[in-house]
């Protein structure tokens, strides 16, 4: 186990609803990012938390947003969900040093838009 | 814009033979990770490539960064049962602490 985790692990919203998606990184890990993974798809990268500023992001609308705490633990928000937005949500901590960043996943959310 | 590409995207295997897949990419890479997830799992972290043609192995899986770290492979030696899943390769990206994924090459093993 990585010690990431993730809550809820399943959710169904319908869609224009909005949700928060959790994320506690493995202990003494100074970074999250999060990704979105549809079916059969490798995982895209949504944004990413360096101590708790945003640092860097992918090509997602603004409607997903996200918050790093002290404790580096973090949130996924969506709003005005779309059915498109239906798929697993990965967060990944990770230490960077040295320049090398390994990312440890966490279980993932699985997310239902209807 | 930054592109990884895998192939095959499906391989079928009898348990015992052997299995490869391939990454590239459209930049040069820093390092390239490589990934397994289970059906059903997450991602779960095999091994980061940092130099130019190097070559690291972990019992039956070898991997290889290619000279230009501009592709990399996985090359599983006799199969199992328990090999089955997708394997993504990820390279960062042009700016930034993070990654670009390739698509996955999914394994399934005939036992």
């Amino acid at each position: 186990e990585t010690g990431v985790t993730q809550s809820p692990t399943h959710l169904i919203k319908t869609r224009g609803q909005q949700v928060t998606l959790r994320c506690s990184s493995q202990s003494g890990h100074n970074t999250v990012s999060w990704y979105q993974q549809a079916l059969g798809q490798g995982p895209q990268f949504i944004f990413q938390y360096y101590r708790e500023e945003e640092n860097g992001r992918g090509n997602f609308p603004p409607r997903f947003s996200g918050l790093q705490f002290p404790n580096y633990s973090s949130e996924l928000n969506v709003n005005a969900l779309e059915l498109d937005d239906s798929a697993l949500y990965l967060c990944a901590s990770s230490l960077v040093q040295g320049g090398l960043d390994t990312q440890y996943f966490g279980p993932g959310t699985r997310l239902t838009v209807l | 814009g930054q592109q990884v590409m895998q192939i095959p995207q499906y391989q079928h295997v009898q348990e015992g033979e052997d299995f490869t897949t391939y990454c590239n990419s459209s930049t040069t890479l820093s390092n390239i990770q490589w990934y397994k997830q289970r059906p059903g799992g997450h991602p779960v972290f095999l091994i980061q490539l940092v130099k130019s043609g190097e070559v690291k192995k972990q019992k039956r899986l070898t991997f290889q960064f290619g000279e230009a770290k501009k592709n990399s492979s996985l090359h599983i030696t006799a199969t199992q049962t328990t090999d089955v899943g997708t394997y993504f390769c990820a390279g960062p990206r042009d700016y930034g602490q993070n990654f670009v994924f390739g698509p996955g090459t999914r394994l399934s093993v005939l036992p």
